[in-house]
């Protein structure tokens, strides 16, 4: 099982501040995704990173996977109390054919406090 | 279009019962899978499907099984159910040749 490790598991701050989650592992991914989860849903994907050294901007949140891609960081930018959820990354491993299957992180549970 | 429908929301089993968990898309999507999401832990493949006829195992498929007969609709069923299988249940779908997945809403399921 290739592990993700996502850090901080949990993050409390001010609307207005910036911030950084971060998802490592020791193992390649074909690509790497991003979800972002609110309470009682399901997870709802943000964006998905293909290339080594990829960055993606997404208005105040941008996302970069490293050039080994093994991992990933997601940067917002004056966080606002909107953006509280559980922010998840997954990365892809391909099984055959279009198959592949998800490994996910943890998750960071970001709470923007008014 | 309703996307990704599961039923129940909310169900609560004693130890040893069965149920059938219940997941339909209207995306005509050939591949889906169920996940579990246990506290802190993130989400676990427990088992998915690349198209009607068609299932497989994915990390954590003990005490569950699948059926796919319809593109539309990907049930999957407990026997016996054990304390460990308290978890939050998502089925997701994803079209061939997209690297997103769409999830449901979950069903969140207690055994006591």
């Amino acid at each position: 099982t290739q592990l993700l490790e996502q850090s901080p598991q949990f993050l409390s701050i001010q609307e207005g501040e910036n911030l950084t989650v971060y998802c490592n592992s020791s193992s390649v991914f074909s690509s790497l995704q991003w979800y972002r989860q609110e309470p009682g849903e399901g997870p709802v994907l943000l964006v998905t990173v293909v290339t080594g050294g990829e960055v993606k901007k997404l208005k105040r949140l941008t996302f970069q996977f490293g050039d080994a891609r093994k991992d990933s960081s997601l940067h917002i930018t004056a966080a606002q109390p909107g953006d509280t959820g559980l922010y998840l990354c997954a990365g892809a491993r391909y099984s055959g054919g279009s198959n592949y299957k998800l490994t996910f992180g943890k998750g960071t549970l970001l709470t923007v406090n008014p | 279009n309703a996307g990704v429908t599961q039923t129940p929301k909310f169900r609560i089993l004693k130890i040893g019962q069965s149920m059938t968990l219940q997941c339909t898309q209207d995306m005509n999507h050939n591949y889906m899978y169920w996940y579990r999401q246990d506290p802190g832990m993130g989400l676990k493949l427990i088992y998915y499907s690349v198209g009607a006829g068609i299932t497989d195992k994915g990390e954590v498929p003990n005490g569950y099984n699948v059926s796919r007969s319809t593109t539309e609709d990907f049930p999957l069923r407990l026997e016996l159910a054990a304390p460990s299988q308290t978890s939050v249940y998502f089925c997701a779908t994803r079209p061939t040749g997209e690297y997103e997945q769409y999830f449901g809403p979950g069903t969140r399921l207690t055994v006591t």
